[in-house]
């Protein structure tokens, strides 16, 4: 399958910083990557969707000023979440569907661990 | 919005036993998938359906698109300690559309 890399896979950070996530597909060119957010034991939750070109569309509930989403490119995604507070901390995982593919088969990155303390 | 309920919620179960998990949704899907989550990992996929009563395997896991749309179910046979995770299926209304996820079946297997 398709290669989707996430960087860092971990990080840790004081409150009141901004920290980035990038996504990367490493073997294919994604028009459009998906941000989740996924807390213990429990499934991913959709943030985003993020389009190269254009704006990202945010779900219902997620501030876009808060989670800021780049997709400058047809292999890069960036999520950075601004000001990160406790409540921030969270496993964040992007996903990509190859362009040009008729396929509903999304690929994932490893996943980004976040701990604001 | 669409919801996908999926059970059991977790298993517990012995080395070599089958394990069969399934995902209801109340709204019709043209694509089912299913994903397998390890700890710190991110999903990778297992199994993709496109048709309607399509049943497909990949090594010893069997998945089925249900003939209503609305469902899709997973088997894995002769379980193995590395089978352990979190499975994940996953409905598609249209291409391009997001997924929606179930709630996820937590897998442990006892050797």
């Amino acid at each position: 399958g398709a290669v989707v890399s996430q960087h860092p896979s971990w990080v840790i950070c004081k409150s009141g910083t901004s920290v980035k996530i990038e996504c990367r597909s490493l073997d294919f060119q994604a028009t459009t990557m998906f941000w989740y957010r996924q807390f213990p034991k429990q499934s991913l939750m959709l943030m985003a969707t993020s389009n190269e070109g254009s704006k990202a569309t945010y779900e219902q509930g997620v501030e876009k000023d808060k989670f800021l989403i780049n997709h400058a490119s047809l292999t890069l995604s960036t999520l950075t979440v601004t000001s990160a507070h406790p409540e921030d901390s969270s496993f964040y995982i992007c996903s990509a569907r190859q362009t040009g593919v008729r396929t509903g088969e999304l690929f994932f990155g490893e996943g980004s661990r976040l701990t604001v303390l | 919005g669409q919801q996908l309920n999926q059970s059991p919620q977790s298993m517990f179960i012995q080395e070599g036993e089958d394990v069969s998990m399934n995902c209801t949704s109340s709204s019709i899907f043209n694509t089912w998938l299913w994903y397998k989550q390890e700890p710190g990992e991110g999903p990778v996929l297992l199994i993709a359906l496109y048709k309607a009563g399509e049943l497909t395997s990949n090594g010893r896991l069997t998945a089925q698109f249900g003939i209503t749309r609305k469902d899709s179910f997973l088997n894995i046979s002769a379980s193995i300690p590395s089978d352990v995770g979190i499975y994940f299926c996953a409905g598609q209304s249209n291409a391009g559309n997001m997924l929606t996820f179930g709630g996820g079946t937590r897998l442990m297997v006892k050797p």
